[in-house]
């Protein structure tokens, strides 16, 4: 599977514990992006990558949310102090920047629920 | 980006086309139309972008209309599987602002 790929799938974990996502993106794209979406909306854009370099992050990543994309290769979520409102589907996607209508590929999510 | 509207939900028999409209008057001339689904409970699943041409690809059509105001997803022959929310997204391909910006979508719902 060539595809962006995502772990763990799902992660049940309590309130005020501290949990990380992974995102392999597909091999050679250098663009890696990550989602959050909550039921019944359309996914949330988080923070996004070009190569290792972090461009941009929305309001939405509070101080206690960090990703990272050490050596732009894969990426990693972590959350801090995790609260139930942090219930929801984690999305990576990556797309290969070639300036013009380059195409995201989405993975499957990581689903996080916050007893 | 561009706003888009769509309708909230659609229903459509199995075997006939499914027609989706999507409706973006404030796009830019440098933005392309691009649409996704979301199979449920899954990630996200490219379909086909387009600038100004007629697309079409092995899932779908995208037509735009020539004044680029509007487009319309077509699966020409619908199956039960393509039940899903279908996103229409409009996105501008300069440098640094090349992320999707998601809206409610519509959910479309292929009847046996």
């Amino acid at each position: 599977d060539t595809g962006v790929s995502q772990d763990p799938r799902h992660k049940i974990t309590k309130r005020g514990q501290n949990v990380t996502f992974r995102c392999d993106p597909i091999s050679e794209h250098n663009r890696l992006y990550w989602y959050r979406q909550t039921l019944g909306q359309g996914p949330e854009f988080l923070t996004y990558f070009q190569n290792e370099a972090q461009l941009e992050k929305s309001r939405l990543l509070s101080d206690r949310f960090s990703a990272e994309r050490p050596k732009g290769s894969f990426s990693t979520l972590e959350i801090q102090r995790t609260e139930q409102g942090d219930s929801a589907m984690y999305l990576c996607a990556s797309s290969l920047d070639r300036g013009s209508g380059n195409t995201i590929y989405f993975g499957e999510g990581s689903w996080l629920t916050v007893v | 980006d561009a706003k888009t509207t769509q309708p909230t939900s659609m229903d459509c028999a199995e075997g006939r086309a499914a027609n989706l409209p999507c409706n973006h008057s404030t796009i830019s001339g440098n933005e392309y139309v691009y649409w996704y689904r979301q199979i449920h409970s899954q990630g996200p699943q490219y379909i086909i972008h387009g600038l100004k041409n007629n697309e079409t690809n092995e899932m779908a059509s995208l037509i735009i209309t020539e004044d680029r105001k509007s487009s319309t997803l077509i699966l020409p022959h619908a199956t039960l599987r393509d039940t899903a929310v279908y996103y229409c997204i409009v996105k501008t391909p300069i440098q640094g602002a090349q992320k999707l910006v998601f809206g409610q979508g519509t959910r479309l719902t292929i009847n046996p």
